[in-house]
């Protein structure tokens, strides 16, 4: 499978405690992207790599979340003293950009976050 | 600010047309069009550029009016395979290279048998 992996896919924590996801994008892709989705809702921005490099992030973004690309492959996205407002499902996608690319983004499956 | 989608649901027989509508405050450099099934990733169906160029599903048919901001999606004959919600996500000017995706609150399509 050549797509967007993420792990864990689904993970159950109580609030105050952190939490940890990782996302593999497809191999050749230079950009990857977090989204947050709750129901009913459409994914939102939450933070962008070109490379190993965190180019853009929300404003939106309460500094409990941090995430890191280390080597320009996989990325790892961690929410600190989690909270219940943290539940929702998160997304990775990943595009190639290229001098003529589209950029369309590629969806992984998600991790769904439920905080008790 | 999130474009508006219309309509928020519909409901359609296999083999009719529906319009799906992205309507946005920005001015924009391209709008990508997803469906997401219930419980699944959103899949890339279409992206549409300023300037006219657009890629994406061979069954599907978009349009992208630069001037009102305004982009639609066209489905056409329907499949029961279409059902799903559908979502775009817009790119500004200000950005122009598809960094931050802003994505409406969906349409709902269900097509009947």
């Amino acid at each position: 499978d050549t797509g967007v992996s993420q792990d864990p896919r689904h993970k159950i924590t109580k609030r105050g405690q952190n939490v940890t996801f990782r996302c593999d994008p497809i191999s050749e892709h230079n950009r990857l992207y977090w989204y947050r989705q709750t129901l009913g809702q459409g994914p939102e921005f939450l933070t962008y790599f070109q490379n190993e490099a965190q180019l853009e992030k929300s404003r939106l973004l309460s500094d409990r979340f941090s995430a890191e690309r280390p080597k320009g492959s996989f990325s790892t996205l961690e929410i600190q003293r989690t909270e219940q407002g943290d539940s929702a499902m998160y997304l990775c996608a990943s595009s190639l950009s290229t001098s003529g690319s589209y950029n369309e983004q590629f969806f992984g499956p998600g991790t769904r976050l439920t905080v008790l | 600010q999130q474009p508006v989608q219309s309509p928020q649901a519909v409901i359609l027989r296999e083999g009719e047309d529906a319009v799906i509508n992205c309507s946005s405050s920005k001015a924009l450099y391209s709008v990508h069009w997803y469906r997401q099934k219930h419980g699944e990733a959103p899949v890339f169906l279409m992206i549409l550029l300023k300037g006219g160029e657009q890629k994406g599903h061979d069954k599907i048919s978009a349009s992208f009016n630069e001037k009102k901001q305004q982009s639609s999606l066209y489905l056409t004959a329907s499949q029961l395979s279409y059902s799903g919600t559908y979502f775009c996500g817009t790119d500004p000017i200000s950005s122009g290279s598809a960094r931050q995706l802003t994505f409406g609150s969906g349409t709902q399509l269900t097509v009947l048998p």
